[in-house]
């Protein structure tokens, strides 16, 4: 059964700090990944999606990593902004048939 | 539709009640997902309809919770005889394939007291 986990938890920066999140998942065999952010009381909105062939993807300030060998995705965030803050969760598609997700990292970026 | 629509967006029902959440995904997706999300805890897969296959059923915590989806589109999920422990945020998405990149709604915020 596919475990995906993620670390830190929580996470408190400055404005204008560079932040890397962490997530690893148990199972390699994946089809893909992909990261979200949820704002508080929101849905999810995707932000980037790594296919299992890829070994990562860049939107603006935003860069995914995915080494699948060893189970881990890191997603970079340059300059951050207050803007930025929400929880950010990693999601594993092991099948086509669903998304197993970590626990997330509650960012909070402070002015 | 621009995005992935649910409806309603906030439900209050009294235990025991049924209740039907509802579910618009993009249009031109073939696949859709429920999910549950419980106060302070991640997402947990319900059920997943792809195109015309038998579901997913997996992840349905019990047989008071069923999903159908109507012509390839629109989806509801039911909860019979609600309890207490049903009270989440309930999460649709849907994705032009399983396993390509899926797009979630704003959720249905479900509170049974």
């Amino acid at each position: 059964k596919q475990e995906v986990t993620q670390i830190p938890a929580a996470l408190s920066v400055p404005e204008g700090e560079n932040l890397v999140l962490n997530c690893s998942f148990t199972d390699s065999a994946i089809y893909n990944l992909q990261w979200f952010r949820q704002d508080p009381g929101k849905g999810l909105t995707s932000l980037l999606l790594i296919q299992s062939s890829q070994r990562e993807q860049t939107s603006g300030r935003l860069n995914a990593s995915l080494d699948k060998s060893s189970g881990r995705s890191t997603l970079y965030i340059a300059a951050s902004q207050p803007g930025d803050s929400a929880t950010y969760l990693c999601a594993v598609s092991s099948s086509a048939r669903q998304l197993t997700f970590g626990s997330g990292t509650q960012l909070t970026v402070l002015p | 539709g621009a995005g992935v629509s649910q409806s309603p967006s906030n439900k209050v029902t009294e235990k025991g009640k049924d209740v039907e959440l509802r579910c618009d995904p993009i249009s031109g997706h073939t696949a859709l997902y429920w999910y549950r999300q419980s106060l302070g805890q991640g997402l947990e897969f319900l059920i997943y309809f792809q195109g015309n296959s038998a579901p997913d059923k997996s992840g349905l915590p019990s047989d008071r919770f069923s999903a159908e989806r109507t012509g390839g589109s629109v989806s509801t999920l039911t909860i019979q005889r609600t309890q207490q422990e049903d009270s989440a945020v309930y999460l649709c998405a849907s994705s032009s394939l399983g396993g390509t990149e899926a797009f979630f709604g704003q959720g249905t915020r479900l509170t049974v007291v």
